[in-house]
């Protein structure tokens, strides 16, 4: 079945440095890839979102990278600051039965 | 986009009892699902919830204990049945526009149950 892979589970680093996550994906027919952020007590939110035929996606701090022959996209987020302190989640789209699967997810801690 | 309504916002139960949650989109989706999320953990997919049909379930979920009803494209319900405590947990709904292609899926605030 589908199933999508996250690390790491937790991440600290200072206030201004870049902090990366990886996530592998099983599903050949996936074709849409977005992260969420979690902050506690919240619902998740879309932070950014890579289609299966682009490699690369950026916004501002965030970016997002995509090997789909590897089955593997990553999260990028450069200067960080205290207040990207949360929960993010990958998660891997399914083109064949339309679900949304997430990974396990990983606690980001941004010290000042 | 799509705001989604979720209510309630938490409930304590008593075991052996059952709560429905009710998931209010606020305008047509194509796709809608169910979540379950443990304090601390991440999100597992309970089940698409399918417009005017049974619920499609994931492995370990079943409808007798999960029963969903989608009567239209903006409303769906999930029934937490016979509860026990390990049933204690979140609930999510989430909605989307696009089935295939895939786009941004939408989140309920989350119904927080707890049951003693």
């Amino acid at each position: 079945g589908e199933n999508v892979e996250q690390h790491p589970s937790t991440l600290s680093v200072q206030e201004g440095d870049s902090a990366v996550i990886k996530c592998t994906y099983s599903d050949s027919a996936s074709n849409y890839f977005p992260w969420y952020k979690q902050e506690l007590g919240k619902r998740p939110q879309l932070i950014i979102d890579i289609r299966s035929n682009v490699g690369e996606k950026k916004d501002q701090r965030i970016a997002v990278t995509l090997n789909k022959t590897a089955k593997h996209f990553s999260l990028h987020i450069t200067e960080t600051q205290p207040e990207d302190s949360a929960v993010y989640f990958c998660a891997a789209h399914s083109g064949n039965t339309g679900k949304l699967i997430f990974g396990q997810g990983t606690t980001l801690q941004v010290k000042p | 986009s799509a705001v989604i309504s979720q209510k309630p916002s938490r409930d304590i139960c008593q075991r052996g009892t059952s709560l429905t949650i009710q998931c209010q989109v606020d305008s047509q989706v194509t796709m809608m699902f169910w979540y379950r999320q443990q304090p601390g953990q991440s999100l597992t997919l309970i089940a698409t919830a399918n417009q005017g049909s049974e619920a499609t379930y994931e492995s370990g979920f079943v409808i007798d204990k999960f029963p969903i009803s989608r009567p239209n494209l903006t409303f769906s319900t999930l029934t937490v049945s016979n509860m026990s405590p390990e049933d204690s947990s979140i609930y999510l709904c989430s909605a989307s526009h696009m089935a295939l292609e895939g786009t941004e899926a939408f989140f309920g605030q989350g119904t927080r149950l707890t049951v003693v």
